[in-house]
């Protein structure tokens, strides 16, 4: 089974719609993340969260809003989603070990389109 | 602001070495990070320097330059299967990554 998993796979919505990614991971780790990957652009980070009291934004978080559940559940939502929201969006998760290593791991991504 | 700078493509022969470079301007820095990505799939670690220096770790060798705000990943005996994205990523002062848009490699027979 893989460790981190997100639903759905693949959404398209049309625009003005709420949608909710699903992220849960089974490594035990405290850490999570929601990224979004666009053509030609690095990953860009939209929330973090290193514990479940702790959310912090990341670099293009307006437009979206995160839960976290339970250590093993982050949640990322669009409140009305917007064409330029379509994106590969992945969750990641990590755990700190030596000398700041922290090596993230990834879900499969869901593919969003928002017509 | 922050910047990471790497090729967009590069294409290389089976069998042969190929060193994929990447430069980062971050505000301040916490360690280098190199991911591999296929086509269609996630990002998986490769390797993380935070010290100046050769990291090597079988086929791939990662160094990093501090000083230089500079890192490169060498690939060696290369194989179709490396044919991928490799993302090069910078942790700023905030301990967060800022990532590369990542660089396209091709390899052929």
């Amino acid at each position: 089974d893989a460790d981190v998993t997100q639903t759905p796979r693949n959404r398209i919505t049309k625009t003005g719609k709420r949608i909710m990614l699903e992220c849960s991971q089974t490594k035990g780790h405290d850490r999570m993340y929601w990224y979004r990957q666009d053509p030609g652009l690095g990953l860009r980070l939209i929330y973090y969260s290193f514990d479940v009291k702790d959310i912090n934004k990341g670099e293009i978080s307006d437009g979206y809003s995160v839960s976290r559940q339970a250590q093993a559940k982050f949640s990322l939502s669009l409140e009305s989603a917007i064409p330029n929201q379509t994106a590969l969006y992945f969750c990641a998760t990590s755990d700190l070990m030596r000398e700041g290593l922290d090596e993230q791991f990834f879900g499969p991504g869901t593919r969003l389109t928002v017509l | 602001g922050q910047n990471i700078d790497q090729p967009t493509e590069m294409t290389a022969t089976e069998g042969a070495i190929v060193q994929i470079n990447c430069t980062y301007q971050t505000s301040g820095f916490n360690g280098l990070f190199w991911y591999q990505q296929h086509a269609g799939e996630a990002p998986t670690f490769l390797s993380y320097n935070v010290l100046d220096g050769l990291e090597e770790k079988g086929r791939f060798s990662s160094f990093l330059s501090r000083s230089k705000g500079y890192s490169y990943l060498l690939l060696k005996e290369l194989q179709m299967k490396d044919s991928a994205s490799y993302l090069c990523a910078a942790k700023d002062s905030n301990y967060q990554l800022i990532w590369g848009a990542g660089t396209k490699l091709i390899i052929k027979p």
